[in-house]
Order: structure tokens, then sequence, then C-alpha cells
């Protein structure tokens, strides 16, 4: 069965960092790529970003809100995807899901995310 | 990045009825859309991709229709277990971007 779990959330202040963990299983990890989302207390969704397959370059791309303050990796040896949060602001106040992409190439490639995590909370306060 | 919109934002409904969620686009995604169902507390779950694919497993009263900047997700016949709130999501450039929500009540 194809599992997603994240942990690492936590309550932080301002300015801190966090690392948030998916730990996956029941698949080929490194077959595919790896994105969060994140929604905030009665908000909607939002895309944060998401890495490649290492065998595509594993680069990364993220939403404008976090791009230089968080980073996506990976390792395939572990079969988990992490997302490092730098300089925390109160509005990343959120419940942070992982998800797996399934790729598709038509001219160019294409993600859409097929499996998702439970989610992990994480709160910026002081 | 692209505007995704979603209407209604909340819907009353009964069992049985059919219902119809429209999304649109602020630029042309092609086909490049997903749906989502989230229920309170969970974590949302993939309905629809490429915009009218159903999802293995979906049950098939759920379809999707439309390309370009206009879709529409709709549930033939409301089942009890499908009052809950849904995502359109754009894939077809970054940011990927959502749709606010359709909470789908009962009436």
């Amino acid at each position: 069965e194809v599992e997603l779990v994240e942990s690492g959330g936590d309550l932080v202040q301002p300015g801190r960092s966090l690392r948030l963990s998916c730990t996956t299983s029941g698949f080929t990890f490194g077959d595919y790529a790896m994105s969060w989302v994140r929604q905030a207390p009665g908000k909607g969704l939002e895309w944060v970003g998401f890495t490649r397959r290492t065998g595509d370059g594993g680069t990364t791309e993220y939403v404008a809100s976090v791009k230089g303050r968080f980073t996506i990796s990976r390792d395939d040896s572990k079969s988990i995807a992490y997302l490092q949060m730098n300089s925390l602001k109160t509005e990343d106040t959120a419940v942070y899901y992982c998800t797996r992409l399934k790729m598709v190439y038509a001219t160019n490639y294409y993600y859409y995310m097929d499996v998702w995590g439970k989610g992990t909370t994480v709160t910026v306060s002081s | 990045d692209i505007q995704m919109t979603q209407s209604p934002s909340t819907l009353s409904a009964s069992v049985g009825d059919r219902v119809t969620i429209t999304c649109r686009a602020s630029q042309s995604i092609s086909s490049w859309l997903a749906w989502y169902q989230q229920k309170p507390g969970k974590a949302p779950k993939l309905l629809i991709y490429k915009a009218s694919s159903l999802e293995n497993g979906v049950p098939s009263r759920f379809s999707g229709s439309g390309s370009g900047t206009e879709f529409t997700l709709t549930i033939s016949s409301l089942q009890p277990d499908d009052f809950a709130t849904y995502y359109c999501q754009q894939y077809n450039s970054y940011s990927w971007t959502f749709g606010q929500g359709t909470k789908v009540e009962i009436k």
C-alpha cells in the first residue's frame, strides 16, 4: 500500500527554522517527483513547491512566497522527502501535506498530485 | 500566476441531486487540471486529472469536462459520502494554483 507520512511539525517562533520529513513506502520513491502543499487554518490549499526525480536532475520549483526561505530535498536511499523552512513567518502557519506526483509527458513534463499524506501542523507564533 | 476561480463557493444539495461545480482559469491551461475532494480534518483526495480522466477507484458518478479556461466537475447523483469541499488545481505552469474551494453541504 502506498503511504506518505509527514513528521516534524511543531510550534516555533518567528524567524526560526524547522525541517519537515515525508517518509514514504509502498512504491519506488526514486521514480517519482514529490511536492509539498499547505493549508492555513480555515483556508484553502496552497502549493509550496516540488522536487523532480533525481534522474531528471532533482531540481526544484517554489511558490514565490517561500522562494529563498524554503528548500525541498530528497534522499532516494531512504525514500524520504524534506522541506527545510527557514526565516519562518506567522503566515507560514498551516498543515503541511506531502504529495506524490504523477508525471505525464506531452511536449513538456506535467505533474499532478495522486497521493497525499495526512499532514503535519506547523505553528509559527511568539 | 494563473488564477483559478471556482463557483459557487458553497452549494446546498440533497442526496440524489445532480451537482455541477465550475472552475475558470485566468488564462488557457489546456487540459492540465485536477479536481480534489477534501473532508474536514482529512487530506485531499484526487478525483479527476487531465480535466476528464477519472482516478482509479473513484466512483463513476464523478466526471470532469472542459479545456482551455472553463472546466466543470459533475456529481451525477449526490451520495452521503460526497458532502465535502472540492478544489480544482491547474498544473499547466508554475506556480501551480488551486481554486478557493466549493463546499457541498446538505440541504
